[in-house]
């Protein structure tokens, strides 16, 4: 089983729509929780942590965390084209006292005009 | 905000040569990483450091090895360099245990090794 899975395929939607990302992760200790943002030939970068079961917003995004069944997911409200990029999904490694991070391999969002 | 900076952003090297990347810090964070990215595969961890001259392997250690000597500061080294270590290599940090685990990335070096 792998530590983080994020199954879906290429997520095409029309600008100004909601597209909606899941990730499920092994780890039963894991704590924290994180997206990532990947723009074509960039490095990874920080959009949401979120650490409790609930929901987090942060402008245009919404991360949502369920430890009992162990899925996160996020959430993109009003859709920009510059929103196309690799999302990527990550999670501390409980095993490794949670300074390491698991990640998903990603799913690409292509937001249309 | 957290800086993460490495030396190069592209670099192309010879098979058998030594390679040294470098990655600098400004948040003295404790936490320090090396990643290599290619595609199909995601971001596989190298070698984590949580303290100067404080190393652990990470899931692929093989062929490479790491030094840090000062907090901010955290080399990847190649010592022979062979074609299938061509990838990209990502530097990250974070605050460190008791603080909080998110990590920021560097802007990654795509090496090439032919």
């Amino acid at each position: 089983q792998k530590e983080v899975e994020q199954n879906s395929g290429p997520l095409s939607v029309p600008e100004g729509a909601i597209a909606s990302l899941n990730c499920t992760y092994s780890d039963r200790v894991s704590q924290s929780f994180f997206w990532y943002r990947q723009y074509s030939g960039k490095s990874p970068e920080l959009i949401m942590s979120i650490y409790s079961n609930g929901d987090k917003e942060d402008g245009r995004f919404t991360a949502q965390l369920n430890k009992a069944s162990q899925y996160v997911s996020l959430l993109i409200r009003d859709s920009q084209p510059s929103d196309s990029a690799t999302y990527l999904c990550a999670v501390t490694r409980g095993s490794y006292g949670n300074n390491r991070l698991a990640f998903g391999k990603g799913n690409q969002v292509v937001v249309i005009p | 905000d957290v800086k993460v900076t490495q030396s190069s952003r592209y670099l192309v090297k010879r098979t058998g040569e030594k390679v040294f990347l470098e990655c600098v810090q400004d948040m003295d964070h404790e936490n320090m990483f090396w990643y290599r990215q290619d595609p199909g595969l995601g971001l596989r961890l190298i070698y984590f450091s949580y303290d100067v001259k404080m190393k652990e392997k990470g899931d692929i250690p093989e062929g490479y090895s790491v030094s840090r000597e000062k907090k901010e500061r955290f080399s990847l080294i190649l010592e022979s360099a062979s074609t299938n270590q061509t990838s990209m290599y990502l530097c990250a940090s974070s605050p460190g245990q008791g603080y909080s685990y998110e990590q920021y990335f560097g802007p990654g070096t795509r090496l090439t090794v032919t």
